[in-house]
């Protein structure tokens, strides 16, 4: 069974700084999902990435998987409280199912 | 648009009370899903529906039942609830397009006692 390690398990930074989260996985990702879920709502998803060694960028957030797509990284720069919430990997495995890590919760203080 | 909408938002029961937590979505999706996220875990899958007519088992469907009643609708039931499925519960539809997005509900939030 695949598992999805994500870390650090919570984070709390001052606004205008910079941080990175990781996303590992046991096994190779067969198309690698990054979701952002904020207090009392469900998820929603920001990017997903397939090739190996592929960087993409939303806005602030620099997405990177790993060239043996094993791992992932998510850096934002110049956090704001906005950005506060429970980021999520995930894996589609190219059938009907998503396996998710247990999560980076960030918080950013104004 | 509503999106993926979950019926009701909070919920308490006793122990052994069975209820049907409500899943509709409005965006003509094939595939719909039902997760438990718990504190630490990230969410699991308990049930999916890969079309209509046809449901499955995830990770954790032990004292579950889904039902896929139509194409927009997927409820997910607790035949006798125990404290251990006290959790917040997610719906979520796919779009079956080339990012293979998963659209989620605000969760129901279930306390067994």
């Amino acid at each position: 069974t695949q598992l999805l390690e994500q870390s650090p398990q919570f984070l709390s930074i001052q606004e205008g700084e910079n941080l990175t989260v990781y996303c590992n996985s046991s096994s190779v990702f067969s198309s690698l999902q990054w979701y952002r879920q904020e207090p009392g709502e469900g998820p929603v998803l920001l990017v997903t990435v397939v090739t190996g060694g592929e960087v993409k960028k939303l806005k602030r957030l620099t997405f990177q998987f790993g060239d043996a797509r094993k791992d992932s990284s998510l850096h934002i720069t110049a956090a704001q409280p906005g950005d506060t919430g429970l980021y999520l990997c995930a894996d589609h495995s190219g059938t009907y199912k998503y396996i998710f890590g247990t999560g980076t919760r960030l918080k950013v203080l104004a | 648009n509503a999106g993926v909408t979950q019926t009701p938002k909070f919920q308490v029961l006793k122990t052994g009370q069975s209820m049907t937590l409500q899943c509709a979505q409005d965006m003509n999706h094939n595939s719909m899903y039902w997760y438990r996220q718990d504190p630490g875990m990230g969410l699991r899958l308990i049930y999916y529906s890969a079309s209509e007519g046809t449901t499955d088992k995830g990770e954790v469907p032990n004292g579950y039942n889904v039902s896929r009643l139509n194409k927009r609708e997927f409820s997910l039931r607790l035949e006798s609830a125990a404290p251990s499925q006290t959790s917040v519960y997610f719906c979520a539809s796919v779009s079956g397009r080339a990012r293979n997005e998963q659209f989620f509900g605000p969760g129901t939030r279930l306390t067994v006692l």
